[in-house]
């Protein structure tokens, strides 16, 4: 596509449901990044994929968040029992993968946890 | 957690006059980029230095990087009301997998008034 696409834009959760927040990157692209910025602050990293295969996870708060990207293509970032805290706008990013590379980020998804 | 300090956190100009946005880092980079990103929408990647470089200019962009201060800055010259945006530098960091993954600043939110 011509963008990174993410969805859904918003989602509003009670605390202890499970959500699940989908990334299209842009085609072709090998690398894949999930961000998390809370209100105010810059972008932190959650986990990175090359291809299909999560080479770095480190930025995941807890083991409620679990992230995927069976086919190389789409990714879905899965967080259970949510938590305020997990209250944020979650970013996507995708690269080339050729080093050095700039991120194009979606639009992000607006997690509010009640 | 984030690298490193913005400088300042908030900056308000009118327009035609200049920007300077600062960035201090902690770790030995590879490269270091900036990006914009409007109220509500994701990042769009604007300049990007290698840490062999030491000034590089895009239109009105212009950055320099100072690998032994570990800071940068951002120059934006003739400003507009279209520039009024957060801005933030990122880094990634030198030896590891160097894939691409970046560290983000905290930002500078930059007003220009007409």
């Amino acid at each position: 596509g011509a963008g990174v696409s993410q969805s859904p834009r918003y989602k509003v959760a009670k605390r202890g449901q499970d959500v699940a927040l989908r990334c299209d990157p842009i085609s072709g692209h090998v690398s894949l990044f999930w961000y998390q910025q809370a209100l105010g602050q810059g972008p932190e990293f959650l986990t990175y994929f090359q291809n299909e295969a999560q080479l770095d996870k480190s930025g995941l708060p807890s083991d409620r968040f679990f992230a995927e990207r069976p086919e190389g293509s789409v990714s879905t970032l899965k967080i259970q029992r949510t938590q305020q805290e997990d209250s944020a706008v979650y970013l996507c990013a995708s690269s080339t993968g050729l080093a050095p590379g700039e991120l194009f980020f979606g639009e992000g998804s607006r997690l509010t946890v009640l | 957690s984030q690298q490193g300090e913005e400088d300042p956190q908030a900056l308000s100009i009118q327009e035609g006059e200049n920007a300077t946005m600062n960035c201090s880092y902690k770790t030995s980079i590879n490269n270091l980029q900036w990006y914009r990103q409007n109220s509500g929408r994701g990042l769009v990647h604007l300049i990007l230095i290698r840490s062999n470089e030491r000034e590089k200019h895009s239109g009105r962009l212009r950055v320099t990087l100072d690998t032994s201060k570990k800071s940068s800055s951002l120059l934006i010259t003739a400003s507009r009301a279209a520039d009024t945006a957060s801005y933030f530098c990122a880094t990634e960091d030198a030896g590891g997998t160097s894939y691409g993954k970046l560290t983000f600043g905290q930002g500078t939110i930059l007003t220009v008034h007409p």
